[in-house]
């Protein structure tokens, strides 16, 4: 089955300094790859996601880049700010119609105003 | 997200006993799907059904139990047999069938303690 690997575990950054989490997969199938925000005790929340067939993607300070031939995809987000500090998760599928996802272990995200 | 709820917030288990999480869904959903969370293992598949009255086992299916009368609903029962229960459990939803069919919404979630 797929495996995804997430790094680092831990990132801490100063406010408007940029953060970059990398994950690889081992399932050459996936084509789907989303991005979580999980705030202390809260539900995770889809922040930006990308297909395949796409090389890039950016939503305002949010952007990600994925490499299918090495099999690796990464989160970058500029200018952060505190409000930015939560735990980023990806994952990864094959995008069938039942969508089963493999997550990584998660990236714990402080930023210091 | 507001479309998926799970109860109770917090569930105490004692020892033998089986517990039924809810997860209900007014998004029109055809998939849904339980997580465990633990600290530092991210977010692992435990039961997942695309259909009514069907359902398929994840990665760590043993000493849980589902059920998928309707479309709305689908109860996670953690049994006796789960003899490491304490975790955070999510609950989520995709629609199928659409451009966007494997974007999964989630519940906000219960905790699950063990007395």
């Amino acid at each position: 089955g797929e495996n995804v690997e997430q790094h680092p575990s831990t990132l801490s950054v100063q406010e408007g300094d940029s953060a970059v989490i990398k994950c690889t997969y081992s399932d050459s199938a996936s084509n789907y790859f989303p991005w979580y925000k999980q705030e202390l005790g809260k539900r995770p929340q889809l922040i930006i996601d990308i297909r395949s067939n796409v090389g890039e993607k950016k939503d305002q300070r949010i952007a990600v880049t994925l490499n299918k031939t090495a099999k690796h995809f990464s989160l970058h987000i500029t200018e952060t700010q505190p409000e930015d500090s939560a735990v980023y998760f990806c994952a990864a599928s094959r995008g069938t119609s039942y969508g089963k996802l493999t997550f990584g272990q998660g990236t714990i995200l402080t930023v210091h105003p | 997200d507001g479309g998926i709820t799970q109860s109770p917030k917090y569930l105490f288990r004692k020892e033998g006993q089986n517990v039924t999480l809810s997860c209900e869904q007014n998004l029109n959903h055809d998939a849904m799907y339980w997580y465990r969370q633990d600290p530092g293992q991210g977010l692992r598949l435990i039961y997942y059904s695309q259909i009514v009255n069907d359902f398929q086992k994840g990665d760590i299916a043993e000493g849980y139990s589902v059920s998928r009368e309707k479309k709305e609903s689908f109860p996670l029962t953690v049994t006796s047999a789960q003899k490491n229960p304490t975790a955070f459990y999510l609950c989520a939803s995709s629609p199928m069938g659409t451009s966007s069919q494997e974007t999964q919404y989630f519940g906000p979630g219960t905790r699950l303690l063990v007395l």
